[in-house]
């Protein structure tokens, strides 16, 4: 089955630490993208990448880094510069990154700062 | 800019009783208009889209949406609400490049 995977589900990470969460999509998607999601909030828009060794930051890339080296791989680092990086962390790819495009999501990673 | 209006974040219904979840938009270009819904601690799912062909866009489970230009509107309805409605649904509007944005959800409750 075609989708995307992110793991881990549940991540916990002490004050100071980077960690690394991960995303993979076998759908032959062209545009990837990372969103944060906050209670009350909706999904906020952290990078996006339109293609392979090229990626833009979104409306709250500080302290986060991406890298986008294979189609289907988009990594996502959560560094300490971060200040409240506790949240749902959502991956998602589009065929072509069009206007109309769908977004398929991957299931989350849950990031608790100990 | 573009941006997503979502009125209420919290929204209860009778099973059984109809679904009318609201979504307000604002855009200096004609928009493309989405629904998805999310069950919890998951992904979110597309339910249905506009793409300026039919005003009335029908959806997965039951669920449609009209938009309305002159309201600037695209409001989710669903005639007969079932316990397995229950989630977040989040609407979104993509902005003149492709990114889209999204509004802050409605919890949708649904009693017995």
């Amino acid at each position: 089955d075609g989708g995307i995977t992110q793991s881990p589900k549940y991540l916990f990470r002490k004050e100071g630490q980077n960690v690394t969460l991960s995303c993979e999509q076998n759908l032959n998607h062209d545009a990837m993208y990372w969103y944060r999601q906050d209670p009350g909030q909706g999904l906020r828009l952290i990078y996006y990448s339109q293609i392979v060794n090229d990626f833009q930051k979104g409306d709250i890339a500080e302290g986060y880094s991406v890298s986008r080296e294979k189609k289907e791989s988009f990594p996502l680092t959560v560094t300490s510069a971060q200040k409240n990086p506790t949240a749902f962390y959502l991956c998602a790819s589009t065929s072509k990154g069009g206007n109309t495009d769908t977004q398929y999501f991957g299931p989350g990673t849950r990031l608790t700062v100990l | 800019a573009q941006s997503v209006t979502q009125l209420g974040s919290h929204v209860s219904v009778s099973e059984g009783a109809l679904v009318l979840l609201r979504c307000n938009y604002s855009s200096s270009v004609p928009p493309y208009l989405f629904w998805y819904v999310q069950y919890p601690n998951q992904g979110l799912q597309l339910l249905l889209k506009y793409t300026s062909a039919a005003t009335l866009v029908k959806g997965i489970n039951g669920f449609e949406a009209e938009f309305k230009k002159s309201e600037t509107s695209f409001h989710l309805t669903k005639p007969s609400a079932h316990m397995s409605d229950a989630a977040e649904y989040f609407c979104a509007v993509t902005r003149g490049s492709y990114i889209p944005t999204f509004g802050r959800g409605t919890s949708l409750i649904v009693h017995p």
